[in-house]
């Protein structure tokens, strides 16, 4: 079975502009949770979504966005990047929901993020 | 103050010792997950408890509910294992995992 994939791996942005991410779940999985990790704040949950409905939201400000589509496969956003929005972004599948982590995670390798 | 605390921060030793890791959380939890991420990124998921232990090869996990207490231990350590190991808990009525700043082991050769 194919792990979860993330596009791309590496991107660089300059302030003000805005950025996609995208995410493909192990096939079967409909719960795609996403973090972000940065040196001084270690790792963040940044929301969950499953069944293409945003289940849960952590505390990062609206620029930070995301969507699923029917195929499971998501989409995450962020508009008018700072930069302090330079991080690791990782997404992770599990075949339930629960803020990930009633169920097994299975992380993607994670979209390197750096905002010039 | 976090509301999940690992000890220690760094750790080094040599090939084939026994390694402890702890978390310690200071909030009531539904989960518990040990997750091992090596240099590049990339994060696999090693347990997720609620209760009691779990052995998985030369990994063992526990975790006391009352003393708010987990460890994460590795016997005949390699330096294969060399990795930063995270906790992370799933707090009661709140669906978010919230993680502790992990543990950087180094195993010598």
């Amino acid at each position: 079975k194919a792990g979860v994939t993330q596009t791309p791996r590496y991107l660089i942005k300059t302030r003000g502009q805005q950025v996609t991410l995208s995410c493909s779940p192990i096939s079967g999985h409909r719960s795609v949770s996403w973090y972000q990790q940065t040196p001084g704040q270690g790792l963040q949950f940044l929301f969950e979504y499953f069944s293409e409905t945003q289940r849960n939201k952590g505390n990062f400000p609206g620029r930070f966005s995301g969507r699923q589509f029917s195929n499971s496969r998501s989409e995450m956003n962020v508009s008018t990047l700072e930069l302090g929005d330079s991080a690791l972004y990782l997404c992770a599948s599990s075949r339930i929901t629960g803020g990930g982590g009633t169920d097994t995670q299975y992380f993607g390798p994670g979209t390197r993020l750096t905002v010039l | 103050k976090n509301e999940v605390e690992q000890s220690p921060q760094n750790l080094t030793a040599q090939e084939g010792e026994f390694i402890t890791i702890n978390c310690s959380y200071s909030v009531g939890i539904s989960a518990l997950h040990w997750l091992q991420q090596h240099p590049g990124g990339g994060i696999v998921s090693l347990f997720m408890l609620s209760s009691g232990k779990k052995k998985h090869g030369r990994l063992i996990a526990t975790i006391n509910i009352q003393e708010k207490h987990s460890s994460l231990h590795i016997t005949a350590s390699h330096p294969r294992d060399s990795a930063v190991y995270i906790c992370a808990v799933l707090i009661f009525g709140n669906e978010k995992l919230t993680f502790g700043t992990g543990t950087r082991l180094t195993i010598i050769p």
